[in-house]
């Protein structure tokens, strides 16, 4: 199947800093990637729907201007923890979907497991 | 709300046995229905897709569709220790862009 890459699988960092996460498709084009978060126990929850060359979209409840989502390539979107706090730890996993004769199976990445002090 | 719901479990077969693993959706124009795997502290792996009604049999796993009972599930033939894992339902409801809505999991161990 198709390769999801995403780095780093994990990440621990003081309250306050900022924290990227990167996620590639390496052999397919993705113009739109997903954003979960994962608590302990718990199934996935979407965060954002990351769109190549616009404006993400983010559900309801997740704060844009806290979970920044650049898109700016059609291989790479990535999720900028800003100011991270203690309850922000999770396990943050994206997604994308292949196009046209895959019928829009979603691929995972590995997932970064952030930990904030 | 358009709403996936898994029996949550836990479910415990022994070795050897079937393991069934039930799914049902809310939004009856739905058209993709997916099963994944998701080992403790990993990210989930795709095992099955399905898109008509009927079986669709891929190694030990089978998966069925019934888009007029609005259920799908899972069967897992000759189930192995390593098959323990929790099992996520899938479905890309009608005008979400691709978005999967995902059940809550049904965590399954396999007695060795």
């Amino acid at each position: 199947g198709a390769v999801v890459s995403q780095h780093p699988s994990w990440v621990i960092c003081k309250s306050g800093t900022s924290v990227k996460i990167e996620c590639r498709s390496l052999d397919f084009q993705a113009t739109t990637m997903f954003w979960y978060r994962q608590f302990p126990k718990q199934s996935l929850m979407l965060m954002a729907t990351s769109n190549e060359g616009s404006k993400a979209t983010y559900e309801q409840g997740v704060e844009k201007d806290k979970f920044l989502i650049n898109h700016a390539s059609l291989t790479l979107s990535t999720l900028t923890v800003t100011s991270a706090h203690p309850e922000d730890s999770s396990f943050y996993i994206c997604s994308a979907p292949t196009e046209g004769r895959a019928k829009n199976i979603q691929y995972f990445g590995a997932g970064t497991r952030l930990s904030v002090l | 709300q358009k709403e996936v719901e898994q029996n949550s479990g836990p479910l415990s077969v022994p070795e050897g046995a079937i393991a069934s693993l039930n799914c049902t959706y809310s939004d009856r124009v739905s058209q993709s229905f997916f099963w994944y795997r998701q080992y403790s502290g990993k990210s989930p792996e795709l095992i099955m897709s399905i898109y008509s009604n009927g079986d669709k049999e891929d190694g030990r796993f089978t998966a069925q569709l019934n888009k007029a009972s609005q259920y799908v599930s899972l069967l897992i033939r000759d189930s192995q220790p390593s098959d323990s894992a929790t099992y996520l339902c899938a479905v890309i409801s009608s005008g979400s862009a691709r978005q999967l809505t995902f059940g809550s999991g049904t965590q399954l161990t396999v007695l060795p």
